[in-house]
């Protein structure tokens, strides 16, 4: 059985960081694509960045791009997340999600729970 | 970047109706999209990729279609656990999702 479970979240303030963990289990990590999206709360689904399986091209949605960092650790089967710079408006739960097929394609079947941040002073 | 568009935002219909949900991307992008049920408190789960292909275990009164800029999920007969918000998602480059439509039981 697929699994993903996120980990990292809490309260930070403005320009502060955080990281963000998803531990993966039930499939072959390495083989898929990987992929954050979040979603402020009321609001709608926002991706945020991919990587591929090897970890070797990353992408970013213009909103984050210099400030956060994906990466994975395929030998102990987690993605991250590191967040710097931290605004408000990047307030929102955040979903690791997996893609469907083997081949890079960034959509996605199987989604954690979420972990949410929360950027106040 | 390719902004995508779903109309209505919101809908309200009967148990029975066939409803249906546009989204629109602002350039084409040939058949790269997929759509999204989250019901209220859950995570997304996918329906359809590549525009109209069903995922494993998705009831077949959902349908997509469509193919460029114009796209479309059909639900042939609406039931009550149907009641989420659905969003499209183009993937084809930089992935980015639509504003979503919430949709309702009259």
């Amino acid at each position: 059985e697929v699994q993903l479970v996120e980990s990292g979240g809490g309260l930070v303030q403005p320009g502060g960081s955080l990281r963000l963990s998803c531990a993966a289990s039930g499939f072959t990590f390495s083989s898929y694509a990987m992929s954050w999206v979040r979603q402020a709360p009321g609001k709608g689904l926002e991706w945020v960045s991919a990587i591929s399986g090897s970890g070797g091209s990353t992408y970013y949605a213009d909103s984050v791009k210099g400030r956060f960092t994906i990466s994975r650790d395929n030998s102990k089967n987690t993605l991250y997340l590191q967040m710097n710079s931290l605004r408000a408006e990047d307030t929102a739960v955040y979903y690791c999600a997996k893609d469907l097929l083997m081949i890079q394609m960034y959509y996605f079947d199987y989604w954690g729970q979420g972990t949410l941040v929360t950027v106040s002073s | 970047d390719i902004q995508m568009t779903q109309s209505p935002s919101s809908l309200s219909a009967s148990v029975g109706d066939r409803v249906t949900i546009t989204c629109r991307a602002s350039q084409g992008i040939s058949n790269y999209l997929a759509w999204y049920q989250q019901k209220p408190g859950k995570v997304p789960k996918l329906l359809i990729y590549a525009a109209s292909t069903l995922q494993s275990g998705v009831p077949s009164r959902f349908s997509g279609s469509g193919s460029g800029t114009d796209f479309t999920l059909t639900i042939s007969s609406l039931q009550p656990e149907d009641v989420a918000t659905y969003y499209c998602q183009k993937y084809n480059s930089a992935p980015s999702f639509g504003q979503g439509t919430r949709l309702e039981i009259k």
